[in-house]
């Protein structure tokens, strides 16, 4: 099973600024996912990180709102970028093992408020 | 109408209880059916999965997928204070993260 170190766990941010979210994979995988988690609501898949390849964006989320870098096989950030409260979430990424959603992993998640 | 339809509780039960979480979907093209356990601060865990219809039991876990009604149980059988967390379904077409639609989750507390 894959460990994944994400980092910030929490931080409280001033509108206007951005703030970068690391994912760290103890293995090497394919694929990286960014999802964002809102209060009561489900899990919404932000975009999918593939290395050596520009991020997949699901509908509703854009490059220049949430600019995603993915440098190598273990590594990937996600900024979320000119932040207002409604930004204010839980982003969690994810990795699938051996390629299968049934076999997914996630990160502890950064919890982000914006005042 | 979402695709994924789940009471968000919370849920309240004594120690030793049988707890019945449920999600209904619209999409019958799903395939994979999983629950995830989430404490709280932590991220998702995966608890089952099962592909189409059918049972799958797991320790005091039994996932149930009835496709003709579109929906999905998670079963937990003497439940403990431990299982006190944020449980979410999901499900997708394919068995890729691509296009699995999560629930928003049910939270359970199972007191001593």
């Amino acid at each position: 099973s894959a460990v994944i170190s994400q980092k910030p766990s929490r931080d409280i941010c001033q509108r206007g600024t951005s703030l970068t979210i690391q994912c760290q994979v103890d293995s090497q995988v394919t694929m990286m996912f960014w999802y964002r988690q809102q209060p009561g609501q489900s899990l919404t898949l932000i975009a999918t990180a593939n290395q050596g390849s520009e991020a997949t964006y699901e509908s509703g989320f854009v490059i220049d709102k949430f600019p995603i870098s993915r440098p190598n096989l273990t590594f990937s950030t996600l900024t979320v970028s000119n932040m207002s409260p409604e930004d204010s979430s839980i982003y969690l990424c994810s990795v699938e093992d051996r390629g299968r959603a049934t076999e997914a992993f996630f990160g502890q998640g950064t919890r982000l408020t914006v005042v | 109408q979402k695709e994924v339809e789940q009471d968000p509780g919370p849920l309240s039960v004594p120690e030793g209880a049988i707890v019945s979480l449920n999600c209904t979907y619209s999409n019958s093209a799903f395939q994979y059916f999983m629950w995830y356990r989430q404490y709280s601060r932590k991220g998702p865990e995966l608890l089952m999965y099962t592909y189409s219809s059918g049972n799958k039991e797991d320790g005091r876990f039994t996932a149930q997928v009835d496709k003709s009604s579109k929906y999905i149980s998670l079963f937990i059988r003497d439940s403990q204070p431990s299982d006190s967390a944020t449980y979410l379904c999901a499900m997708s077409l394919f068995d890729n993260n691509n296009d699995m639609r999560f629930g928003a989750g049910t939270r359970l507390t199972v007191k001593p």
